[in-house]
C-alpha cells in the first residue's frame, strides 16, 4: 500500500504557540484526512480534504491538500493543553480503507 | 461517542490461545474495518467488510480472521496468539465503501489485547 510519512514524529510546545505538521505520500491521493487520537480513545476525524490546493479550517485547525496531491499540512494556532494527543494523516488505500501515517505526538505545556 | 461499540475493552490471555473481538458499527453504516495499533507499527489496516462481504484486505495474518454478520456486527478472531500480537485493536465503520469515495470512517474506542 501507499507509504505515508509524517513529520515531525513528536512536538513539545508551550501553550499559545502555533503548530505545523505535515504528511507526504509515495503516490498521489484524491483524499487527505487528518485524525486526532486522545489517550485511551479511538482516532477522531478533524478535517477532510478532497481537492488539490484545498484549504479547510475547523476552529483553530487548518489543513491543506498539497498541489502535487502527494502531501498535506495541518496547522494548529494558539495551542491549548487539550490539543495534546497524536495526530494522524490518512489517505485511501487502493480505493477502500484508509492508510495512516505513524502520527505526530503533540505535548502542550501550560 | 462515535457510535461504534467494541467489546471487550481489555483482554489478557496466554500465548497459544484464541480470542474474539466484537464490534457493532454505527447505525446505518455498512462497512466495518479492523485496525491494529502498536507502538512501533502505528495504525495498521487489517481487513474491511462491506454489507457482509470482504471488501479489502490489509496486513492481516493468516492466524487472524474476521466476519461480518447479517445484522452488520463484526468479529475479529485471533488465534495461536503470540506475544507480538499484544496491541490495541480498533473497529471502525462508514456508511459506504470508504476510501476514495470520501466516506468518513468512525472509530470505536478499541480493545486492548495483552498476550502473556
Amino acid at each position: 500500500g501507499q507509504q505515508l510519512n509524517q513529520s515531525p514524529q513528536s512536538m513539545f510546545i508551550q501553550e499559545g504557540e502555533d503548530v505545523s505538521m505535515n504528511c507526504t505520500s509515495s503516490s498521489i491521493f484524491n483524499t487527505w484526512l487528518w485524525y486526532k487520537q486522545d489517550p485511551g480513545e479511538g482516532p477522531v476525524l478533524l478535517i477532510a480534504l478532497y481537492k488539490a490546493g484545498e484549504l479547510t479550517s475547523n476552529g483553530r485547525l487548518t489543513a491543506q491538500f498539497g498541489i502535487t496531491r502527494k502531501d498535506s499540512f495541518l496547522n494548529i494556532s494558539a495551542s491549548i493543553p487539550s490539543d495534546v494527543g497524536i495526530y494522524f494523516c490518512a489517505g485511501p488505500n487502493s480505493g477502500y480503507a484508509l492508510n495512516f501515517g505513524k502520527g505526530t505526538s503533540l505535548l502542550v505545556t501550560p | 461517542d462515535s457510535g461504534v461499540t467494541q467489546t471487550p475493552k481489555h483482554l489478557i490471555t496466554a500465548t497459544g490461545q484464541r480470542v474474539t473481538l466484537r464490534c457493532s458499527p454505527r447505525s446505518g453504516d455498512l462497512s466495518v474495518y479492523w485496525y491494529q495499533q502498536s507502538l512501533d507499527q502505528g495504525l495498521q489496516f487489517l481487513i474491511q467488510y462491506y454489507n457482509g462481504e470482504e471488501r479489502a484486505k490489509g496486513n492481516i495474518l493468516e492466524r487472524f480472521s474476521a466476519q461480518q454478520f447479517p445484522d452488520l456486527h463484526s468479529e475479529l478472531n485471533l488465534s495461536s496468539l503470540e506475544l507480538g500480537d499484544s496491541a490495541l485493536y480498533f473497529c471502525a465503520s462508514s456508511v459506504g465503501g470508504g476510501g476514495s469515495s470520501g466516506n468518513t470512517i468512525y472509530f470505536g474506542e478499541g480493545s486492548w489485547l495483552t498476550v502473556v
